[in-house]
C-alpha cells in the first residue's frame, strides 16, 4: 500500500520538553509539508521541503524544527520554545517540489495526523 | 495575503443536496481543491478543478467555479450520514497552497 503515515496518533508532552513527530511516505514524492490545525481554524503551514536535504519555513515556523535527510521521511520537532504547542499536526506530500524557493502547487496528500497535547 | 473563506456550518437532511461555498482572493490560482476531514483523521482529497474549467462532476460531487467572482462550490447530491465531516476548500497558485477554515457538514437522518 502506498501512502503517508504519521506516528504516534496521540502524543502527550510535559511543558518544557521537546518532542518529535514522525512522517513517512512511500509515494516517491519529492515534496513534504507540515501543517498545524487548531479547532475551528484552517491549516497553517509550519515547514515544507521541496527536495531532500532542503527545507523552508512556512507561516508559523517559530518554535519548530525539521530535517529532511531521506526522501521518504520528514520529522517535525516541537521545541520548548513553541508557546502553544497543543494542536493537531498534519503531514502532507506532493509529487514535485515546485520552483526554486516556492512551494509546489501539485495536489497534496495527507497523513492521518498526530494530536499533541501539552500537559 | 491570500484568503480562502468558507462558512463554518451547514446542516442538511439525509437525501437532500448539500452545497458548500468558498470564496478566494488570489486570481492567479491554478488549481482549486475540496478536501474532506472526518473526526480525528487527516484530510482526504475529494476532487479538484483546474482554473480554466467552470464545472467538474464526479459521481455525487459537482464542483462549480466562477472565476470572475472567485467563487467555488461543492454540491453533494443525495447527502448521506457518512458525508458528515469538515470540508476544506483550498487553492494553489504560483506562490502557495492555501486552505479555508473548513465547513462542518451535519447530516440529519
Amino acid at each position: 500500500d502506498g501512502g503517508i503515515t504519521q506516528s504516534p496518533k496521540y502524543l502527550f508532552r510535559k511543558e518544557g520538553q521537546n518532542v518529535t513527530l514522525s512522517c513517512e511516505q512511500n509515494l516517491n514524492h519529492d515534496a513534504m509539508y507540515w501543517y498545524r490545525q487548531d479547532p475551528g481554524q484552517g491549516l497553517r503551514l509550519i515547514y515544507y521541503s521541496q527536495i531532500v536535504n532542503d527545507f523552508q519555513k512556512g507561516d508559523i515556523a517559530e518554535g519548530y524544527s525539521v530535517s529532511r535527510e531521506k526522501k521518504e521521511s520528514f520529522p517535525l520537532t516541537v521545541t520548548s520554545a513553541q508557546k502553544n504547542p497543543t494542536a493537531f499536526y498534519l503531514c502532507a506530500s506532493s509529487r514535485t517540489g515546485g520552483t526554486s524557493g516556492r512551494p509546489s502547487t501539485d495536489t497534496q496528500y495527507f497523513g492521518p495526523g498526530t494530536r499533541l497535547t501539552v500537559l | 495575503g491570500e484568503d480562502v473563506e468558507q462558512s463554518l456550518f451547514l446542516s442538511v437532511r439525509e437525501g437532500d443536496s448539500s452545497v458548500i461555498n468558498c470564496t478566494y482572493t488570489d486570481s492567479s490560482s491554478t488549481y482549486l481543491y475540496w478536501y474532506k476531514q472526518e473526526p480525528g483523521a487527516g484530510l482526504q482529497l475529494l476532487t479538484y478543478i483546474f482554473s480554466n474549467m467552470d464545472m467538474k462532476q464526479d459521481q455525487r460531487l459537482t464542483v462549480l467555479l466562477n472565476k470572475k467572482d472567485k467563487h467555488l462550490s461543492l454540491r453533494i447530491a443525495d447527502t448521506q450520514t457518512g458525508d458528515s465531516a469538515i470540508y476544506f476548500c483550498a487553492e494553489s497558485s504560483a506562490v502557495k497552497f492555501y486552505f479555508g477554515s473548513g465547513t462542518k457538514l451535519n447530516v440529519k437522518p
